[in-house]
């Protein structure tokens, strides 16, 4: 089964709020990360979080992962339209080949 | 500027045809993955290498698809005979170890 579902599944706001994301997972992990994916792209990477890190900070992008709840989360401070995207997480199994699976995406719309 | 190129970016092609993507991962990359994304499925893992062995292949449906390292720098990925729900991206990415992975802009797959 595909590790990693994020919460909500699409999100629209106005430019300079903040957008916060979740992602939930079902195994033990080794890393779990996050990617954008414009439209008609590739996928690009945006934060590891190790899992005995609880919070990272990269720019306006926080994120934070808490293994007992089996969940993360994505926040992108003052959003800017640039920012609209998709948004997924991905997880490192610990049991396994570190075979990446990502969760479906969130899909946000920043209005400018 | 290093990057994972993949050939072709759009194919469309007739159910029964054979079907070959190339990918050519970042020099010195020693992990290779295969997904397929779907707007029903999301992104799912195909195929996934390390050092050119293939490590998993489970989410490959074996009597139709193939994927090959026959180098360090070629990775393909075969649909033989193409059908019409093969239709979707096909994204290569590559890596070091357990960690960030560099996508490709992917191939669009039509099979009419």
């Amino acid at each position: 089964s595909q590790q990693g579902e994020e919460d909500p599944q699409a999100l629209s706001i106005q430019e300079g709020e903040n957008a916060t994301m979740n992602c939930s997972y079902k195994t033990s992990i080794n890393n779990l990360q996050w990617y954008r994916q414009n439209s008609g792209r590739g996928l690009v990477h945006l934060i590891l979080i190790r899992s005995n890190e609880r919070e990272k900070h990269s720019g306006r992008l926080r994120v934070t992962l808490d293994t007992s709840k089996k969940s993360s989360s994505l926040l992108i401070t003052a959003s800017r339209a640039a920012d609209t995207a998709s948004y997924f997480c991905a997880t490192d199994a610990s049991v396994g080949n570190n075979r990446l699976a990502f969760g479906k995406g969130n899909q946000v719309v920043v209005i400018p | 500027d290093a990057r994972v190129t993949q050939t072709p970016r759009h194919k469309v092609t007739e159910m029964g045809q054979e079907v070959t993507m190339r990918c050519q991962p970042i020099l010195g990359h020693n992990t290779v993955f295969w997904y397929r994304q779907t707007m029903m499925q999301g992104l799912e893992l195909l195929a996934y290498f390390r050092n050119r062995a293939p490590l998993d292949d489970s989410g490959m449906p074996k009597d139709r698809f193939s994927a090959e390292m026959p180098d360090a720098t070629l990775a393909t990925l075969k649909i033989q005979p193409s059908e019409p729900r093969d239709s979707a991206v096909y994204f290569c990415a590559s890596g070091l170890g357990p960690g960030e992975l560099f996508f490709g802009e992917g191939s669009r797959l039509t099979v009419l």
